[in-house]
């Protein structure tokens, strides 16, 4: 099935780290994806992970992978009140250019 | 490199109207996927195109159409316009549209009066 679920809302102060949740259905996924969207704008490409790997870091980004639970995290850490924005975590549909998205979780940061 | 360019930015339409809306892909990318983004639905794949030919589909019904051109541009079009169409349009290219990562435009936000 396609089906990429996610947590709708996280609330952070600024300084601390903010973990990012999903799960995802679709055992077959080769690649899976973190956009960031900010208000007024399009799909940002923040991060991406093959399915071979546990965990990649990217600058302030670390990126969690359990393939046998099919769950995926972002860690940002030190957040910073310009990360305030939604985030998506997406999975690759059979290959093609089908991305399946998740509701976005919407990111409050607080100074 | 000039990232993906969605003309227009913003629309208004009518019920019953048709609309056409432009993708010009990143230099080099050879696929090109529309999404549409509303509020009740999320994030729902329309279909993508890799050199000129539509290669996946998504469930939207047949007024939803769209072509691509041998420069990889692409548009969309969407016929007798219902109010639920009201959205915003996202364009994503990528090299091959197998599994490196879709780049996006900023949108073409569509709303029908």
């Amino acid at each position: 099935g396609e089906d990429v679920e996610q947590s709708l809302f996280l609330s952070v102060r600024e300084g601390d780290s903010s973990v990012i949740n999903c799960t995802y259905t679709d055992s077959s996924s080769t690649y899976l994806y973190w956009y960031k969207q900010e208000p007024g704008a399009g799909l940002q490409l923040l991060t991406y992970i093959f399915s071979n790997m546990d965990m990649k870091q990217d600058q302030r980004l670390t990126v969690l992978l359990n393939k046998k639970d099919k769950h995926l995290s972002l860690r940002i850490a030190d957040t910073q009140t310009g990360d305030s924005a939604i985030y998506f975590c997406a999975e690759r549909y059979n290959q093609g250019g089908k991305l399946i998205f998740g509701q976005g979780t919407e990111l409050s940061v607080k100074p | 490199k000039a990232g993906v360019t969605q003309t227009p930015r913003y629309l208004i339409k009518t019920r019953g109207q048709q609309v056409t809306l432009s993708c010009s892909p990143i230099s080099g990318h050879r696929s090109v996927s529309w999404y549409q983004q509303t509020p009740g639905q999320g994030l729902q794949f329309l279909f993508e195109y890799f050199s000129e030919t539509q290669r996946n589909k998504g469930n939207f019904p047949g007024r939803f159409s769209g072509r691509q051109f041998s420069n990889s541009r692409s548009e969309m079009n969407v016929s007798t316009l219902e109010l639920g169409d009201s959205a915003l349009y996202l364009c994503a290219s990528s090299f091959q549209g197998n599994e490196e990562p879709q780049h996006f435009g900023d949108g073409t936000r569509l709303s029908i009066l």
